[in-house]
């Protein structure tokens, strides 16, 4: 049971350049979140898809476009990459208000 | 402000004591609250959820929830040097399909 798989691992992209985060869960889950973390910022919200067919602005939408394109994947689109978005990516999935569930996390630097 | 608050630490606590962690959410309607750990460089990993009013009890941790003041506690008893983490709180929020979490609190157990 593979839970929640996110690609890449890692990432360097330069100023500029567009990118796609993927993320897949198996848990047949409803609800899916990506956000980005900085230290000391705890995680904040970018997109967040409460079922398939529905997307929602977070916390920090500006910069990235999301697309739910089936219930098990949830994918972020960087479209022009800047610095100001080196991060580390989690993608994660819940059902109704249930605990949250993370994937490994994507570790991107913007140069 | 944000929707969910925690002290950022450092929070100190030698081994065998009691830490005591904190958090406070805005939304009143939020009804379910989490408290994740995350290791560095790790994904966080839920350890406690609670829903209702009062305490619960999971081994060395209780969660205390506080709807009529919006606070939510953990305490880690008999602390040891494997709970030097940072502690994430979330709530549900948006009608249970957004969960948001707080800025995290580094917690260190001295030996």
């Amino acid at each position: 049971n593979a839970g929640v798989t996110q690609t890449p691992k890692f990432q360097v992209l330069k100023t500029g350049q567009s990118m796609t985060l993927q993320c897949a869960q198996d848990m047949n889950h409803n609800s899916m979140y990506w956000y980005r973390q900085d230290p000391g910022m705890g995680l904040r919200l970018i997109y967040y898809s409460a079922s398939e067919g529905t997307t929602d602005k977070g916390e920090v939408p500006n910069g990235y476009n999301v697309s739910r394109l089936n219930k098990r994947e949830f994918s972020l689109r960087l479209e022009s990459a800047a610095p100001s978005q080196t991060s580390v990516y989690f993608c994660a999935s819940s059902e109704g208000g249930a605990q949250a569930f993370f994937g490994q996390g994507t570790r991107l630097t913007v140069v | 402000q944000k929707e969910v608050e925690q002290n950022s630490g450092p929070l100190s606590v030698p081994e065998g004591a009691i830490a005591s962690l904190n958090c406070t959410y805005s939304d009143r309607g939020s009804q379910s609250f989490f408290w994740y750990r995350q290791y560095s460089g790790k994904s966080p990993e839920l350890i406690m959820f609670i829903y209702s009013n009062g305490d619960k009890e999971d081994g060395r941790f209780t969660a205390q929830l506080n709807k009529a003041s919006q606070y939510v506690s953990l305490l880690i008893r008999d602390s040891q040097p494997s709970d030097s983490a940072t502690y994430l709180c979330a709530a549900d929020t948006g009608g249970a399909s957004k969960i948001i979490f707080g800025s995290g609190t580094r917690l260190s157990i001295r030996p």
